[in-house]
């Protein structure tokens, strides 16, 4: 049973363009929220992370949006370049185990 | 900084065979270390969590009987897949966790694993 639900599956954005991939969570208990990026056979690369007491951080092109009521997090990449084609999980973990609970992931491919 | 290392990047089996995949915190010490199996376009299934000097803690369903975790010292963790069989081809990943990011996991570069 997956903890975080993550969606869409892929998607395709042109050059230049956002992509948004969003992020769902039960568990209340959840108080770090990391990005990871994914090239295909290389580990996961952590790329940012947010802690439930602020509602939004910025990392260069990347940002994530953190809404705790709704308890969903989501992940901006601004000017999207072909570089960033590549697998983004996104991930939430807690203070007793800093166990990371994994979403399906979503493949971005960014086209010239 | 916060580099992990893990070897080999690859390997071929045969079935029946034992595999030892070590993983390595290069610049930093790790308290604790995680075992990761990622299958084709799917998402990461954590298989075990290993503190140095302790008992590794296995997930639900994960053999430990098969998958052997060794934390030997703050630097390096080991998985050793006993009797290997096709099923347990797969991408072994491992994470380290140090003492000043407490939640932060690095990543290792993965180990393809392939059982014939």
């Amino acid at each position: 049973q997956q903890q975080v639900k993550q969606s869409p599956q892929s998607l395709i954005v042109q050059k230049g363009g956002i992509s948004i991939i969003n992020c769902a969570y039960e568990n209340t208990a959840f108080d770090y929220f990391p990005w990871y990026q994914q090239f295909p056979g290389k580990g996961p690369a952590l790329l940012i992370a947010i802690r439930p007491d602020v509602s939004e951080k910025k990392e260069g092109r990347f940002t994530i949006s953190f809404n705790k009521s709704a308890k969903q997090f989501s992940l901006h990449i601004m000017d999207s370049q072909p570089g960033d084609s590549a697998t983004y999980f996104c991930a939430a973990s807690m203070m007793n185990d800093y166990k990371l609970s994994f979403g399906a992931g979503t493949t971005v491919t960014v086209r010239a | 900084g916060a580099v992990v290392s893990q070897h080999p990047s690859r390997v071929i089996c045969k079935s029946g065979t034992s595999v030892k995949i070590e993983c390595r915190s290069l610049d930093f010490q790790a308290t604790t270390m995680f075992w990761y199996r990622q299958f084709p376009k799917q998402s990461l299934m954590l298989m075990a969590t290993s503190n140095e000097g302790s008992k590794a803690t296995y997930e639900q369903g994960v053999e430990k009987d098969k998958f052997l975790i060794n934390h030997a010292s703050l630097t390096l963790s080991t998985l050793t897949v006993t009797s290997a069989h096709p099923e347990d081809s797969s991408f072994y990943i491992c994470s380290a966790r140090g003492r000043r990011e407490l939640y932060t996991q690095y990543f290792g570069p993965g180990t393809r694993l392939t059982v014939l």
